[in-house]
């Protein structure tokens, strides 16, 4: 099965504060995804990457940045918390071109910005 | 925006009902899939249904898909209590670099009642 681990199931962070969330995946999955989600807006992308070091912007990418070093790890990083950004943390991958294969989910990071 | 719109945003039954969700999308879509999400916990897919298919089964569950209408629905047939979650459509937009990524509609929150 495959596993995506998000390194954090809470998280309490200051405004201002730089803060990076951690997903990893176990099985060689090219593409990787953020998301948020808030009640009343549902899912939201953030950010994706394809491959390594490649990253393309989703529909809010903006307070955001992310980071594909390695295959298996894809970081969101908040550059300058701010309370607006408080919500649930989606990170999930799929293989190959993936528009036939499902999207594996990791259980949360959800995200308190004080 | 979001390319999936589920409807209804609630729905409460009985334990041993059936539960009927629709989901409408705007524009033309490769395949269109099914997610299911417990409460305060990441996604897990469902059903994915090709744009060439019509209807889908998987054990209690029926999906149908109508490209004409631009809709789908996802049927869950004898109801149990477990079944209580979120269930949520997600269609494939087209990106830059011929890349695709999946757009999520707010949602259906489901109870069953035991």
């Amino acid at each position: 099965d495959v596993k995506v681990t998000q390194s954090s199931r809470y998280l309490v962070k200051r405004t201002g504060e730089k803060v990076f969330l951690e997903c990893v995946q176990d099985m060689d999955h090219e593409n990787m995804f953020w998301y948020r989600q808030d009640p009343g807006l549902g899912l939201r992308l953030i950010y994706f990457s394809y491959d390594v070091k490649m990253k393309e912007k989703g529909d809010i990418p903006e307070g955001y940045s992310v980071s594909r070093e390695k295959k298996e790890r894809f970081s969101l990083i908040l550059e300058s918390a701010s309370t607006n950004q408080t919500s649930m943390y989606l990170c999930a991958s799929t293989p190959g071109q993936g528009y036939n294969s499902p999207l594996h989910f990791g259980n949360g990071t959800r995200l308190t910005v004080t | 925006s979001q390319q999936g719109e589920e409807d209804p945003q609630a729905l409460s039954i009985q334990e041993g009902e059936n539960a009927t969700m629709n989901c409408s999308y705007k524009t033309s879509i490769n395949n269109l899939q099914w997610y299911r999400q417990n409460s305060g916990r990441g996604l897990v897919h469902l059903i994915l249904i090709r744009s060439n298919e019509r209807e889908k089964h998987s054990g209690r569950l029926r999906v149908t898909l109508d490209t004409s209408k631009k809709s789908s629905s996802l049927l869950i047939t004898a109801s149990r209590a477990a079944d209580t979650a979120s269930y949520f459509c997600a269609t494939l937009r087209w990106g830059s670099g011929n890349t695709g990524k999946l757009i999520f509609g707010q949602g259906t929150t489901l109870q069953v009642k035991p």
